[in-house]
């Protein structure tokens, strides 16, 4: 049960667009639709972003999109906002589990 | 809107058992299935287990398994994370989600967390 794999670091200027990338295998990311995006900001509780791989919670800003290809699963933000700035954390299902990614944090310039 | 409010911190020492409660708030049907992720300061976002609401089912992450047990008392809306054999590794701050209307694995709503540390 190995974390999937994400950058541990993206930034981009308000206004721009940044991807970030999670990578699993066949038995978790791929093999199921079953992908999650989660934000955190500093000292607080984890916030769903994507769910289902690209569908997106009442209350998240259309900002926000989410996509699969193969083994690799992204969240991409569009429009970049000073609030944005945060860790980003994907989860899979993988069958007799849920695994997560390592994290990544998003610096907004 | 279901809420979710956990138990307060903990101190233990190597060796201990843990058990955070994670009580169930403000929803009508007993359906929600509950899952257990952990962080350790400074660090990402662990899965620990889960427990189905329908059957009483559990999974957990390979490296707790033989020292985590999940379980709930629907009749309280009430589920429990026990760990034991604690290690200084399992310092961390233990959270409690449920996906209560996005998909099975769309954790919406998640307890304030609890922080166990361990330590001698």
């Amino acid at each position: 049960q190995s974390a999937l794999t994400q950058p541990r670091s993206v930034s981009g200027s308000p206004g721009q667009s940044v991807t970030i990338s999670c990578t699993g295998t066949s038995s978790d990311v791929g093999g199921y639709n079953y992908v999650s995006w989660y934000q955190q900001h500093p000292g607080k509780v984890p916030k769903l972003m994507i769910y289902d791989v690209s569908k997106r919670p009442s209350g998240v800003p259309e900002r926000f999109s989410g996509s699969k290809s193969g083994n690799t699963a992204s969240l991409t933000i569009s429009g970049l906002q000073a609030e944005d700035e945060a860790d980003y954390y994907c989860c899979s299902y993988a069958g007799s589990y849920v695994i997560f990614g390592g994290g990544t944090k998003l610096t907004v310039l | 809107q279901i809420q979710l409010v956990q138990s307060g911190g903990e101190v233990k020492k190597p060796g201990a058992s843990v058990k955070v409660s994670c009580k169930a708030s403000g929803y009508t049907s007993t359906s929600y299935s509950f899952t257990w992720v952990r962080q350790a300061p400074g660090q990402g976002l662990e899965w620990v287990g889960w427990i189905s609401a329908y059957n009483g089912n559990t999974k957990y992450a390979q490296n707790l398994q033989g020292r985590v047990t999940v379980t709930t008392d629907t009749s309280t809306g009430t589920a429990y994370m026990e760990l034991w054999s604690l290690r200084s590794d399992d310092t961390a701050a233990y959270y409690c989600a449920t996906a209560s209307i996005y998909g099975v694995y769309g954790f919406d709503v998640w307890g304030q967390g609890t922080m166990v540390t361990v330590s001698s």
